[in-house]
């Protein structure tokens, strides 16, 4: 069964330091999410990318985030220079074209900024 | 803006029991509801979902929900708790058909007593 795979699954990392976390989506998807949970917290919606461009984004998807689909499989989410808070596991979703909307998530990355 | 309510974070059930997971939602259009498991260290995967139709939704490992749009809500349901049932569910909402965006509830972390 296809499936969205994330890389890597933990990063540890000092604060102020870029972090990219990477995603393959299933393959004939065409709509990409990241979403992100606070230990503790609920899943929050960061960002949607569809077309090569963010489609939409929330507050949290602040300056200090991007979104890339460098070679038409994977797709990342960058942190240019991480903050305490944001650590968190990163949840990486893919979608395809009609449908209900029903998401498809992968593992997640575990994000630690010390 | 569509949003998720889920009642009690922690349920705790003893095996073979009715279990029930309580969520209401708000979202000025009618929405498309679904509910996600996260095993531990683990993904989000779809249980079940509701969009139109029926308003009785049957997902997988014998879990159902009913769609209520007088009572606003979508409370997961399961005739008879397993010790595999053990984990966090997930109550979210979308509107439209596009689902861009999936707003999700707090979470509601399931215990199964032996």
């Amino acid at each position: 069964e296809p499936e969205v795979t994330q890389t890597p699954s933990h990063q540890v990392t000092q604060m102020g330091q870029e972090v990219i976390l990477r995603c393959v989506p299933i393959s004939n998807h065409l709509y990409f999410y990241w979403y992100r949970q606070i230990l503790g917290q609920k899943v929050e919606f960061l960002v949607s990318f569809y077309n090569n461009e963010i489609s939409e984004k929330s507050e949290i998807f602040d300056d200090q985030f991007s979104v890339e689909r460098p070679d038409g499989s994977n797709f990342t989410l960058k942190i240019r220079s991480t903050k305490l808070e944001d650590s968190a596991m990163y949840f990486c979703a893919s979608r395809g074209t009609g449908g209900t909307g029903e998401l498809f998530f992968g593992e997640g990355s575990r994000l630690t900024v010390l | 803006a569509q949003s998720v309510t889920q009642l009690g974070s922690h349920v705790s059930v003893s095996e073979g029991a009715l279990v029930l997971l309580r969520c209401n939602y708000s979202s000025s259009v009618p929405p498309y509801l679904f509910w996600y498991v996260q095993y531990p260290n683990q993904g989000l995967q779809l249980l079940l979902k509701y969009t139109t139709g029926a308003t009785l939704v049957k997902g997988i490992n014998g879990f159902e929900a009913e769609f209520k749009k007088s009572e606003t809500s979508f409370h997961l349901t399961k005739p008879s708790a397993h010790m595999s049932d053990a984990a966090e569910y997930f109550c979210a909402v979308t509107v439209g058909s596009a689902g861009n965006m999936l707003t999700f509830g707090g979470g509601t972390r399931l215990m199964v007593k032996p």
